[in-house]
């Protein structure tokens, strides 16, 4: 079974407006983290926001928030305000405390930002 | 801070001879992860290093190897090379195991095998 999964594999959005991103996991772990990274065309790997599963808060970083629904096990991402920058791909990941430090990727969404 | 750094940016090599990449890792950090990305892919976790030792690995072949080095910089070395390796190998530091801290990534070497 997929540990996570991204449905969109590519969005479009008007510049200025938001975009949810979908990512969904699979784990029995109750001790994990969330992550979501920003892909360029130049190939680097960009730390966007990270969510712990005991966290009660939603993180936010910025334009970047994320939507931690649990019991659903989905953790979306939400870009506010896109600009044209951030048309890239996007990676959701999950690390798992019984899986030590490795992380696992879901197959990634491209976004695309329209002027 | 330096980041991580990956050397060479890009590689191209004959099938089934070697290639060795190389990592060093941010300053502080003993973590050290090694990943593929395959054109139009994902990420496939390969290998994972921490104080010197390997702690896990991905599903990939045995000629797929590497190692730590005390000061937490590493190799990965792809024997007998095959068309499919062609990828971006991307290469993550972190500072601690069982911490919730997000790993940073190097900008990756991408191997051509012809």
């Amino acid at each position: 079974a997929q540990k996570i999964t991204q449905t969109q594999p590519g969005m479009f959005v008007q510049e200025k407006e938001a975009v949810t991103l979908d990512c969904t996991y699979d784990t029995s772990d109750p001790s994990y983290g969330l992550f979501w990274y920003k892909q360029p065309s130049s190939g680097e790997m960009i730390f966007l926001i990270y969510q712990g599963s005991y966290d009660q808060q939603n993180a936010t970083e910025g334009r970047y928030s994320l939507n931690f629904q649990k019991a659903r096990k989905s953790a979306n991402l939400v870009i506010s305000a896109s600009q044209l920058g951030d048309s890239a791909m996007y990676f959701c990941a999950m690390r798992e405390d019984n899986a030590g430090n490795m992380l696992t990727f879901g197959g990634g969404t491209r976004l695309m930002v329209k002027p | 801070e330096a980041g991580v750094t990956q050397s060479p940016t890009h590689l191209i090599k004959t099938r089934g001879q070697q290639a060795t990449l190389r990592c060093s890792p941010i300053s502080g950090h003993t973590s050290v992860y090694w990943y593929q990305q395959a054109l139009g892919l994902g990420l496939q976790f390969l290998l994972w290093y921490d104080e010197g030792e390997e702690r896990n690995r991905g599903n990939f072949p045995p000629r797929f190897s590497g190692r730590q080095f005390p000061n937490y910089s590493s190799e990965l070395n792809v024997n007998a090379l095959e068309l499919e390796d062609s990828a971006l190998y991307l290469c993550a530091s972190s500072s601690r195991q069982g911490l919730h801290t997000e790993a940073f990534f190097g900008q990756g070497t991408r191997l051509t095998v012809v």
